[in-house]
């Protein structure tokens, strides 16, 4: 199964929003609602930040949210922080567990 | 407060098999409808989904593994744990279990995100 596919990269000013897609087929993102996307700082594990497309776990700030269209889900970041700078990914279930391939996220 | 801890060699050698155990604390590894997953991460690269497995030894193997593959739960010690067999330096990567979290599903509890993440391990091969 292939990874799902994000944006290698993409960066914003403290303050503004940025969205982070991670793009499936109806076969994973498409057919089921199970993405989950994690926050990874360098050199330590990553961190459930949403699950079931949208939903926040206890402890995560409502600046993280997640949404879906289609075959693509979102991770929009809004009101950036300098502490938000890390890798993203999204995982959803398709036959089996996969994740998209990572983006790193820099505030400028 | 649910942690997990994995242990294991940090260098194995090629056509060898590399063993991991995770161990559980903070919380039963007999709870209800929950799975434990492993999840690898190679040098400078993405995220790998291993397999999962839930208390009663019921399992999911990635397809591209799963002739290497096996998974095995001790719930007297409150570990899981991992054999990958005939390693090449393509196994080289950090080792990560997780509690792979579940939501019902057509009347079946599902496994679905990972929630806690161990600390992960490198686990190296190479002669």
């Amino acid at each position: 199964q292939s990874a799902l596919t994000q944006p290698r990269s993409v960066s914003g000013s403290p303050g503004q929003s940025v969205t982070i897609s991670c793009t499936g087929t109806s076969s994973d993102v498409g057919g089921y609602n199970y993405v989950s996307w994690y926050q990874q700082h360098p050199g330590k594990a990553p961190k459930l930040m949403i699950y079931d497309v949208s939903k926040r776990p206890s402890g995560v700030p409502d600046r993280f949210s997640g949404s879906q269209s289609g075959n693509t889900a979102s991770l929009t970041i809004s009101g950036l922080q300098a502490e938000d700078e890390a890798d993203y990914y999204c995982c959803s279930y398709g036959g089996s567990w996969v994740f998209g391939g990572g983006t790193k996220m820099t505030v400028l | 407060q649910l942690q997990l801890q994995e242990s294991g060699p940090g260098l194995v050698k090629p056509s060898e098999t590399l063993s991991l155990t995770c161990t559980v604390s903070g919380g039963s590894i007999r709870s209800s409808h929950c799975y434990w997953g492993w999840i690898r991460q190679p040098p400078g690269k993405g995220l790998e989904w291993i397999g999962s497995i839930n208390y009663s030894g019921s399992t999911y193997y990635d397809p591209s593994l799963k002739s290497r593959l096996t998974i095995f739960v001790d719930t007297s010690k409150n570990q899981f744990s991992l054999k990958l067999s005939s390693v090449t330096a393509a196994d080289t990567a950090v080792y990560y279990c997780a509690r792979h979290e579940t939501s019902l599903r057509s009347l079946v509890w599902f496994p679905n995100w990972f929630d806690p993440w161990g600390q992960g391990t490198l686990v190296t091969v190479s002669s």
